[in-house]
């Protein structure tokens, strides 16, 4: 079955940077992509990134545009996310999402990784 | 940006009880290849969310019969024909189609009187 598990809770002071993996399995990795979400406490849905699982081709939210990388290992299936210069905003569960494999993919989100808790406090 | 409306934003409901949610996108959620991509995700509390519909009105392999999704173009519906109280959670519509980036409703809360 498809699943998609993600590391654990993380720490952060304002200014330095996280890195969340999701590690793929139940599919054919190259067959898909992977899109980042995350949600502020007590708020909605907010989408970050994509990358596709067969040639790393990428994009990020305009908003995050310098602060978010999204890179893969395809030897372990593993997605990584990657943001950097963090703030008090960016305190929020980070989730992925099994996503179309190219960039005018349509969206799927069909399968979802149990969500990283990420807080930024001084 | 495609932005994504729902209302209500909570509905409280009888047990028993249908409930419908409305989601309207600011442009067509039309494809090129004809179909639309709008999909519904339920969100437990504590929980992460789970796509329960997709194309507008397909449901997931295990998503109770009692969920039902329709609309076309910009105007879209989630409905439950009898709520059940595992139905208590925050239901999110969201546009597959227009890139750069997927768009979600702003969520709306169900919970039972």
């Amino acid at each position: 079955q498809v699943q998609l598990v993600q590391s654990g809770a993380e720490l952060k002071k304002p200014g330095a940077s996280v890195k969340v993996s999701c590690k793929a399995s139940g599919y054919r990795f190259s067959n898909f992509g992977i899109s980042w979400m995350r949600q502020a406490p007590g708020q909605g849905l907010e989408w970050l990134g994509w990358i596709s699982g067969y040639n790393d081709n990428t994009i990020h939210a305009p908003k995050l545009q310098g602060r978010l990388t999204v890179t893969t290992d395809t030897s372990t299936s593993t997605v990584f996310m990657e943001l950097r210069s963090l703030t008090y905003d960016d305190t929020g569960v980070y989730y992925c999402a099994r996503d179309g494999i190219a960039v005018t993919s349509p969206g799927l989100a069909d399968y979802w990784g149990q969500g990283t808790l990420v807080t930024v406090s001084s | 940006d495609v932005v994504m409306t729902q209302s209500p934003l909570s509905l409280p409901v009888t047990l028993g009880q249908p409930a419908s949610i409305s989601c309207r996108s600011s442009q067509s959620l039309v494809h090129s290849d004809g179909n639309t991509y709008l999909s519904w995700f339920q969100q437990r509390p504590g929980q992460s969310p789970r796509r329960l519909i997709y194309k507008v009105s397909n449901r997931e392999s295990g998503v109770p019969d009692r969920f039902s999704g329709s609309g076309s173009g910009t105007d879209f519906t989630l409905k439950i024909s009898r709520v059940e109280a595992e139905d208590v959670g925050v239901y999110y519509c969201m546009q597959g189609k227009h890139w750069p980036q997927w768009t979600f409703g702003q969520g709306t809360k169900v919970e039972i009187k």
